[in-house]
């Protein structure tokens, strides 16, 4: 059983259309990040989120975390085939000190 | 440059051979950890160490070991390999949990 659930797992787009892609949890977490991860490469950082209801811009892409600290989207306006790749979700636990990733969303944005 | 490198990238074994993947960084991080992907499971926490000579399981420790004797590196140690080891696995550093993690470029093991 996953901790953390994202969904779609899949999602193929056109260039141009907007996305929104969830991560979902029955835990609270202290902080959640997004990660983009591209093929044969470890994943990167894309954001941090720390406080409930917390909203964060990045260019095109705007994240949120529940007010519940319970769950996060990420939405990306107008997508761009430079925005494919694996987006996965961490989420830092109160107790203990490791992280817990979501399985993955694969987003392909075809031009 | 900033960065976090592992050896081998590749590996191919057969199953009960000795094996160590190593993995250093160079940003003097305390904490560090190693993950293991696989499809449809995405990243699973191996074993993590939040500085020299401490280190904890994470979710799926069994059949691992790990030392964390110098700051910048954290070796993974697989003392007798089998199959269901066969994935793509990642270490990671960070200036503690809340902090980014930087990911190597992961060493992918096939045990047969």
């Amino acid at each position: 059983t996953q901790l953390l659930e994202q969904s779609p797992q899949f999602l193929s787009i056109q260039e141009g259309e907007n996305l929104t892609v969830y991560c979902n949890s029955s835990s609270v977490f202290s902080s959640l990040q997004w990660y983009r991860q591209e093929p044969g490469e470890g994943p990167v950082l894309l954001v941090t989120v720390v406080t409930g209801g917390e909203v964060k811009k990045l260019k095109r892409l705007t994240f949120q975390f529940g007010d519940a600290r319970k769950d996060s989207s990420l939405h990306i306006t107008a997508a761009q085939p430079g925005d494919t790749g694996l987006y996965l979700c961490a989420g830092g636990r109160n107790y203990g000190q490791n992280f817990v990733f979501g399985p993955g969303t694969r987003l392909s944005v075809l031009p | 440059e900033a960065q976090v490198t592992q050896n081998p990238r590749y590996l191919i074994t057969v199953t009960g051979k000795k094996l160590t993947v190593t993995c250093s960084q160079n940003m003097n991080h305390e904490y560090m950890s190693w993950y293991r992907q696989d499809p449809g499971l995405g990243l699973r926490q191996i074993y993590y160490s939040m500085n020299v000579e401490v280190t904890d399981k994470g979710d799926v420790p069994e059949g691992y070991k790990v030392s964390r004797k110098e700051k910048r590196n954290f070796p993974l140690i697989l003392e007798s390999p089998s199959p269901n080891q066969t994935s793509l696995y990642f270490c990671a550093s960070s200036l503690s949990i809340q902090y980014e993690q930087y990911f190597g470029p992961g060493t992918r093991l096939t045990v047969t």
